[in-house]
């Protein structure tokens, strides 16, 4: 089967660093994708990792070890419009699967 | 250039009655998926055309929803009659499909029908 597993809430306070982490299983897989998703607003795509490794990417870095099916996404220097859920999404083959999404509060 | 349009953004219907939501998606993109998104949860994939053909409408329930892609460019998704809950966001994406050298697919969400099932 698929299973993707993230964090339901995070809080974190505006300047700091937090580590968002996504675990999966799937039958295939040809990448992993993390994208932004704001109250009412459609997701926006934010990175995307198919070998393992750091990927970065401005404030936001993604990293993906695939023998231990594992992904995080790091955002540096919080700014209160990072509040937002975070959808991890993996494809297993030539469609995502998404996780259920880790919402994303910053505190000033 | 545009992005994934939808409509309506908002719809109210009380159950039994039909809806119908429209996807316009980017130029020139031909792989085109409805999505549903639960409250708290992530989007789960109904349908996926390629132009104009579904080719993996597995999570779609066939007895109350259906969907088109005349000319395999607009689509709609009509779910008759409606339930409770049924109640969700409707997301269309777009994307241009598998390209040769391309390093990933990405896919461009609009931003949702609400359908509230009262």
């Amino acid at each position: 089967g698929q299973n993707i597993d993230q964090p339901t809430e995070m809080t974190a306070t505006e300047g700091a660093i937090v580590q968002i982490n996504c675990t999966y299983q799937t039958s295939g897989f040809n990448g992993l994708f993390w994208y932004q998703q704001h109250a009412g607003e459609a997701p926006t795509f934010l990175s995307y990792n198919v070998l393992d490794g750091l990927e970065e990417k401005g404030r936001f870095s993604s990293f993906l070890s695939r023998s231990k099916g594992y992904s995080y996404l790091l955002l540096k220097e919080l700014q209160m419009k990072d509040s937002a859920s975070y959808l991890c999404a993996v494809s297993p083959t030539d469609k995502l699967i998404f996780g259920t999404g880790t919402r994303l509060q910053v505190f000033p | 250039e545009a992005g994934v349009v939808q409509s309506p953004r908002y719809k109210i219907i009380e159950k039994k009655q039909p809806v119908a939501f429209w996807c316009n998606p980017i130029s020139g993109h031909n792989t085109l998926y409805w999505y549903l998104q639960n409250l708290g949860q992530g989007p789960e994939l109904l349908i996926r055309y390629e132009n104009e053909e579904a080719v993996d409408d597995s999570q779609l329930p066939k007895d109350r929803f259906s969907a088109e892609r005349l000319k395999g460019v607009d689509s709609t998704l009509k779910i008759q009659p409606a339930e409770l809950g049924d109640s969700a966001v409707y997301l269309c994406a777009s994307s241009l499909g598998a390209v040769r050298g391309a390093p990933y697919n990405e896919q461009f969400f609009g931003p949702g029908t609400r359908l509230t099932v009262l």
